[in-house]
């Protein structure tokens, strides 16, 4: 139990769906991240929020849209994905987004683009 | 290019036998972290180092920043079944807000 749990935990989507993927954190931090964890691929930091504020994109397709509604919760609202987005998608907290905090990762959501 | 490297990218040892794995750069870092990822988990931190030539121990790892904080280490003395996972390091860019980039990871495997 790392304190931060995604739902769902697998996604299977066709590329004209629209879906949400769901992190919550009870770690009473107030920074989460998203990011994506392809195979063969470093993990790719996508969305950093900080106080609810969105802080970082990291060059991230339109397709992906954040939404912070508070410091708890972090959602990824996916439409008309590409195959290529098939990948695990991990959110993570951390106290601040000040330098040396550690990050706690969720178990994240598999996604599969048919 | 990565700005990480980590080698070697999949090690299969014996239990018992002891292990490095590298996590290397040209670009200097504010801190690097580790954190190891077993299936159908999300990477758990194992340590951050901060000053360079820090040398840090959690029980059989040891962990070692480079002088020039461009590069770090792990080493695993009489690794174990429970040690197999991906190992993957993070260096915390040196300016601005906190910013964490991944190597691609070390997939270790222990034999019993």
């Amino acid at each position: 139990e790392t304190g931060v749990t995604q739902t769902p935990r697998h996604l299977v989507m066709g590329m004209t769906n629209k879906k949400s993927l769901k992190c919550e954190q009870h770690l009473g931090h107030n920074a989460m991240y998203w990011y994506k964890q392809s195979a063969k691929k470093p993990l790719e930091l996508m969305f950093v929020y900080n106080f609810k504020e969105q802080t970082e994109n990291n060059s991230v397709p339109s397709r992906f849209s954040p939404e912070c509604p508070n410091s708890s919760h972090l959602f990824l609202h996916l439409h008309t994905l590409q195959p290529e987005d098939s990948a695990l998608y991990l959110c993570a907290s951390s106290q601040e987004t000040k330098i040396h905090q550690p990050q706690h990762f969720g178990d994240g959501t598999r996604l599969s683009i048919l | 290019t990565q700005l990480l490297e980590q080698s070697p990218q999949f090690l299969s040892i014996q239990e018992g036998e002891n292990l490095t794995v590298y996590c290397n750069s040209s670009s200097v870092f504010s801190s690097l972290q580790w954190y190891r990822q077993e299936p159908g988990e999300g990477p758990v931190l194992l340590v951050t180092v901060v000053t360079g030539g820090e040398v840090k121990k959690l029980k059989r790892l040891t962990f070692q920043f480079g002088d020039a904080r461009k590069d770090s280490s792990l080493h695993i003395t009489a690794a174990q079944p429970g040690d197999t996972g991906l190992y993957l390091c993070a260096g915390e860019m040196l300016q601005g807000a906190q910013k964490l980039v991944f190597g691609q990871g070390t997939r270790l495997t222990i034999n019993p």
